[in-house]
């Protein structure tokens, strides 16, 4: 079974300019993802989706970030314009359940991550 | 403040040994515990989950142990390889939400 793979692995791009970050889930995951690791720092919450909708976006940092999973299978991330303290590794992950009901024990299945340099 | 703090931050250990690796958590109400490995340049991959009544918890090397009393954990790995260089995260999840609260994670080195 394939796991979850994100596209780009890297990506260098100039302040002001744009980026769409992709993440492709594990088939049948309903629950998708996105996380932020800033350098020096611990990997943070950005948004979810089940299926194709947002259930809690209030990690995103501001509203250069959009996130979308139309039909609910892959989901993009993009940043624009990019600003220079957006540059970090963004993950992306999968799960069966949310684990809303509490105490249940859901699995979230991490991609490689995309590395986002800002310059 | 950060809801999860680990230590060490990073250590360097021979092969064959063991180490013992601290996570300190504030996350309340609490709902599970998951200790986490990322190799360098993957993602996560889960090693073990505890939920409140779990003391201990073994996945081959990987001993986890909860004292959700005092909301601290510990991963062990015993009789440590090459193959354990890696990053180590705690991540905690409280009870009724699906925000997972993440450690900056113990950087560990084994040399042979």
């Amino acid at each position: 079974e394939a796991g979850v793979t994100q596209f780009p692995s890297h990506s260098v791009i100039e302040k002001g300019q744009t980026v769409t970050l992709r993440c492709d889930p594990i088939s049948g995951h309903d629950n998708l993802y996105w996380y932020r690791r800033v350098m020096g720092k611990e990997i943070k919450f950005l948004l979810h989706f089940v299926k194709e909708s947002k259930q809690d976006e209030s990690g995103m940092p501001n509203n250069r970030f959009l996130a979308e999973r139309t039909g609910g299978t892959y989901s993009t991330l993009k940043v624009q314009p990019a600003e220079l303290e957006d540059s970090g590794v963004y993950f992306c992950a999968s799960s069966q359940d949310s684990g809303l009901a509490g105490g249940v024990q859901e699995t979230q299945y991490f991609g490689p991550g995309t590395r986002l340099l800002v310059l | 403040k950060n809801q999860v703090e680990q230590s060490p931050q990073s250590l360097i250990i021979l092969e064959g040994k063991n180490c013992t690796l601290q996570c300190n958590y504030t996350v309340s109400p609490f709902s599970n515990l998951r200790w986490y490995k990322q190799d360098t340049g993957r993602g996560p991959v889960s090693l073990t989950i505890m939920t409140f009544s779990e003391n201990t918890k073994s996945n081959g090397r990987y001993t986890a142990t909860l004292d959700a009393d005092t909301k601290q954990s510990s991963l062990h790995i015993t009789a440590s390889q090459l193959s354990d260089s890696a990053s180590y995260i705690c991540v905690v999840r409280g009870y009724g939400n699906n925000r997972l609260a993440f450690g900056k994670g113990n950087q560990v080195v084994v040399i042979p």
